[in-house]
């Protein structure tokens, strides 16, 4: 619907798998985020590429790690995540990074509901 | 202090009743600003821009105050599909690119 789409949808992961998300965006945007969102809790940005080049990594742990082969697609791999983990991760795309407004406008994904056992 | 902050609510009003959520923003750099709607269980989705000299969309109404630091979102004629989280959001020039900073939402519930 908003032309950004992420799978799966859902996940349930123990503490010892690795699993990956996906974010494909059909708008031509040349920026990507990953935003965690956590019950009760504003949407915390995690990372994000403009060009395929990361220009933030805000202080997030290891475990996780994006990666963005193109500027259609990002992924967030993740790997020995902890309960605290479990949370709905959005992704985002723009058309630029700058501030001028309206071109900055994020439209986002449906998100992955993620829940770590 | 939180970086955007928000009345959590939530605010129960009537259909066809006027609501307005306020907000409050820390960072005197903040550039431009937004207000997003997100339903239970869905992503935001952009509501409105904000600009300085306040904006109009059919039934919303957005405000800026910047010496104030100050936003707001009027909703008149309340209806039942407006019941939502309102999401204050602020773009701050960091690095060079953009970064929104979003406040943890207002929630909404219009009752018959």
């Amino acid at each position: 619907e908003t032309g950004v789409t992420q799978t799966p949808r859902h996940l349930v992961m123990g503490m010892t798998n690795k699993k990956s998300l996906k974010c494909e965006q059909h708008l031509g945007h040349n920026a990507m985020y990953w935003y965690k969102q956590s019950a009760k809790k504003p949407l915390e940005l995690m990372f994000v590429y403009s060009l395929e080049e990361r220009v933030e990594n805000n202080s997030v742990p290891s475990r996780f790690s994006p990666e963005c082969p193109n500027s259609s697609h990002l992924f967030l791999h993740l790997h020995t995540l902890q309960p605290e983990d479990s949370a709905l991760y959005l992704c985002a795309s723009s058309q630029g990074t700058g501030t001028s407004g309206r071109r900055e406008t994020q439209y986002f994904g449906p998100g992955t509901r993620l829940l770590v056992l | 202090r939180k970086e955007v902050e928000q009345d959590p609510g939530p605010f129960n009003v009537p259909e066809g009743a006027t609501v307005a959520f306020n907000c409050t923003y820390s960072n005197s750099a903040s550039q431009s600003f937004f207000w997003y709607r997100q339903d239970c269980r869905k992503e935001p989705k952009l509501l409105m821009s904000v600009y300085s000299s306040g904006n109009e969309d059919g039934r919303f109404t957005a405000q800026l105050n910047r010496a104030s630091q100050y936003i707001s979102l009027l909703i008149r004629d309340s209806k039942l599909s407006d019941s939502a989280t309102y999401l204050c959001v602020v773009n701050i020039a960091s690095g060079g690119y953009n970064k929104l900073i979003f406040g943890a939402g207002t929630r909404l519930a219009v009752h018959p």
